[in-house]
């Protein structure tokens, strides 16, 4: 079965240190991992997405890593902001019959106090 | 520009009624999909559209209709609405299902069922 796991849930952080979320995946065979973010009330909002070819992607104080061969990829954020607090949700693409099917991880859900 | 708008944003019903909810984008986009977001699980997909006239199942369509008649719409309707259906539904959609294309998601619709 195709499986997202994220961690940790939930995470605090001071305001302007970094973080890194994770995400591990099962999901075969795999076409690209993306990245949302959301905010409270809000629909997901991308951050970055990335093939199976693409180690790394940049997006701003977000950088997103992609380890294929252990299904793994990260996503940390430099010098945090008060409005970084949201729920960042790992989404892997499936590339079997019907590519457009995405699953979805459960998200980490980030606090980012001053 | 719009992007996705989501038609009611909060909706209150009781057990027995029925509701249609409305999804619009103005990208052209061909693929349109409806998830839904319940705590504690990731988002995951009731139905979806490859193109205006077309339909088909996600991972949770039980209980739930869709119709697409026109490119920029995709309509999701309760015919016989249950609590289980208590949720908050996502409108999203996207250029393409294939390859690392984004998907663009409307700001939800809080669903209570009473």
């Amino acid at each position: 079965k195709n499986q997202v796991e994220q961690s940790p849930q939930s995470l605090i952080i001071l305001e302007g240190k970094n973080c890194t979320l994770q995400c591990n995946y099962t999901v075969s065979p795999f076409s690209n991992l993306r990245w949302y973010k959301q905010d409270t009330g809000r629909g997901p909002v991308s951050l970055t997405i990335m093939t199976f070819s693409e180690n790394t992607k940049s997006n701003g104080r977000y950088t997103a890593t992609l380890d294929a061969d252990t299904k793994q990829s990260s996503l940390h954020i430099t010098a945090s902001q008060l409005s970084d607090s949201a729920s960042y949700i790992c989404v892997v693409s499936y590339s079997g019959a019907g590519s457009y099917q995405l699953t979805f991880g459960k998200g980490t859900k980030l606090s980012v106090i001053p | 520009n719009a992007g996705v708008t989501q038609t009611p944003k909060f909706r209150v019903l009781k057990t027995g009624q029925s509701m249609t909810l409305l999804c619009a984008q103005d990208m052209n986009h061909e693929y349109m999909y409806w998830y839904r977001q319940d705590p504690g699980m990731g988002l995951r997909l009731i139905h979806y559209s490859v193109g205006e006239g077309t339909t088909a199942k996600g991972e949770v369509p039980d209980g739930y209709n869709v119709s697409r008649l026109k490119k920029q719409n995709f309509l999701l309707g309760l015919e016989s609405a249950a609590p289980s259906q208590t949720s908050v539904y996502f409108c999203a959609s996207s250029y393409s299902g294939t390859g690392g294309y984004e998907q663009y998601f409307g700001p939800g619709t809080r669903l209570t069922v009473t």
